[in-house]
C-alpha cells in the first residue's frame, strides 16, 4: 500500500534554532518527492521538489534531502523565524498512471515560540 | 503569488442548501484538483480534469459535483449540503509535470 508518514507528529522550538522533519514512504513507482508549507487556513505553498536522482535540494534557509534506497527525505530548516510556524506537508508522487498521483503525508506542525 | 483563487474564502451555511465554491487559476493549466481537508489530517482527493469537459472523481467518495465547460474555471458543487460535508475545500492546478499550487481554500462549515 503507498503510504507517506510523517514525523513528529508536532514540534515546538524556540526562534533562532534549526529542526528537521522528517517523511518516509513505500509509493512505488517513484517519481518525486515535495514538501509543501501551510500555513492555518490557507493552502499548501510548494518549498522544493526532488526527483529520483536528486539528493538535495534549497530553497533559502530550507533544505531538503532524499534517500531513494531507503524511501526517506527530511526537511531542515536553519535559524528558524516565528513566520516558519506552520503545517509542513510531504507528497510523494508516483509514475504509474497519467495523473501522477500524489500521495500526502498528515503534515508536522511546527510552531516557533520567540 | 499563486494564480489560482478561490470564493468564497469562509462559507457558513444550513442544512439542505446548494453552494458552488468557485476555483479559476489564471495560468493555462489543463489538470485541475479538488481536495478535502479536515484539521491535522492529509488532503484527500475528490475530484479532477484533464481538461475542458473532462471530470473524474478522485479517491475519496463525496456527494460533491465539478465540471469544466472553461479551462480556467473547475467550480464544486454541492445540491444539498449536510453537517458531514463541513471541511476545508483546497482546488489546486498543474502543468503536465510540475507542482500543484494550491488556492487559499474554503473553509465550509454547515450548520
Amino acid at each position: 500500500k503507498n503510504q507517506v508518514e510523517q514525523s513528529p507528529q508536532s514540534l515546538i522550538i524556540l526562534e533562532g534554532k534549526n529542526c528537521t522533519l522528517q517523511c518516509n514512504y513505500t509509493v512505488s513507482p517513484f517519481s518525486n518527492l515535495r514538501w509543501y508549507k501551510q500555513d492555518t487556513g490557507r493552502g499548501p505553498v510548494s518549498l522544493t521538489i526532488m526527483t529520483f536522482s536528486e539528493n538535495t535540494k534549497s530553497n533559502g534557509r530550507y533544505t531538503a534531502t532524499l534517500d531513494a534506497d531507503t524511501k526517506q527525505s527530511s526537511l531542515h530548516i536553519t535559524a528558524s523565524q516565528l513566520s516558519d510556524s506552520a503545517s509542513y506537508i510531504c507528497v510523494v508522487s508516483d509514475r504509474g498512471s497519467t495523473l501522477g498521483r500524489l500521495y500526502f503525508g498528515r503534515g508536522t506542525q511546527l510552531t516557533v515560540w520567540p | 503569488e499563486a494564480d489560482i483563487y478561490q470564493t468564497p474564502r469562509y462559507l457558513v451555511i444550513g442544512t439542505g442548501k446548494k453552494i458552488t465554491l468557485e476555483c479559476s487559476q489564471t495560468m493555462g493549466h489543463d489538470k485541475m484538483y479538488w481536495y478535502q481537508q479536515d484539521p491535522g489530517m492529509e488532503l484527500h482527493l475528490i475530484h479532477y480534469s484533464y481538461g475542458v469537459n473532462s471530470t473524474e472523481k478522485g479517491d475519496l467518495s463525496s456527494e460533491s459535483t465539478v465540471s469544466r465547460i472553461r479551462t480556467e474555471h473547475f467550480p464544486l458543487t454541492l445540491e444539498s449540503a449536510r453537517p458531514s460535508h463541513t471541511s476545508q475545500y483546497l482546488c489546486a492546478s498543474s502543468e503536465s509535470a510540475g507542482v500543484n499550487t494550491f488556492g487559499s481554500g474554503t473553509r465550509l462549515t454547515v450548520v
